[in-house]
């Protein structure tokens, strides 16, 4: 039944190191999206795409970059990891149209160090 | 610039009384508003929607209010229980021309009291 998928649950890096974060839908979505999440900013969008390899920035896109070769799979990378992206990382995904609500993981939370 | 947020930060409430959330928004060209419901160690979960030319729509349990005029969203939860309990966030939708985008307000905790 899980429709979004993301291989980490808990993450602890070091500062500077280069990290991926993996996001597999198999709904055969179009979209999807990087949000992270922390406490009374709510969430807040990285990345998006909306075909394969196809990415559009997001509201707060510095310090990341994303990867989509496959309409499944999406993929958050941050370059040279700090301590102020640690934060719950969240994928969604969505149907294409006018209309839809989008379909989340559980998360990711990263802690770097 | 658009904004969506939320008036109450936490609120309790007793088991089997209504709830009420509110959310504010800004951006008048959105079409669709929507509620989300992330339990703790969950990703949010579409709990329901409301198109911007409809004022009402009722769900199982639950009913989302828009006041167009005053840009203002409630989400109306009747009997509460303790299942409730977790963080709602309101959201608003617009097309893009290549796909939706939501974009969030910071969300309020719901607390059920027994």
């Amino acid at each position: 039944d899980v429709k979004v998928t993301q291989s980490s649950r808990y993450l602890v890096k070091r500062t500077g190191e280069k990290v991926f974060l993996e996001c597999v839908q198999d709904m055969d979505h179009e979209n999807m999206f990087w949000y992270r999440q922390d406490p009374g900013l709510g969430l807040r969008l990285i990345y998006f795409s909306y075909d394969v390899k196809m990415k559009e920035k997001g509201d707060i896109p510095e310090g990341y970059s994303v990867s989509r070769e496959k309409k499944e799979r999406f993929s958050l990378i941050l370059e040279s990891a700090s301590t102020n992206q640690t934060s719950m990382y969240l994928c969604a995904s969505s149907t294409s149209g006018r209309r839809h609500g989008y379909t989340f993981g559980s998360g990711t939370r990263l802690t770097v160090v | 610039g658009e904004s969506v947020g939320l008036h109450l930060p936490t609120l309790s409430v007793q088991e089997g009384d209504n709830s009420i959330i509110n959310c504010a928004y800004s951006n008048s060209a959105s079409d669709y508003f929507i509620w989300y419901k992330q339990e703790s160690g969950k990703g949010p979960q579409f709990i329901i929607d409301i198109r911007s030319n409809m004022d009402k729509r009722q769900g199982q349990r639950v009913t989302v209010l828009l006041n167009k005029t005053v840009k203002h969203l409630s989400l109306q939860i009747a009997a509460t229980q303790p299942g409730d309990s977790a963080v709602y966030f309101c959201a608003e939708n617009r097309w893009t021309g290549g796909g939706n985008k939501l974009t969030f307000g910071t969300g309020t905790q719901l607390k059920v009291e027994l």
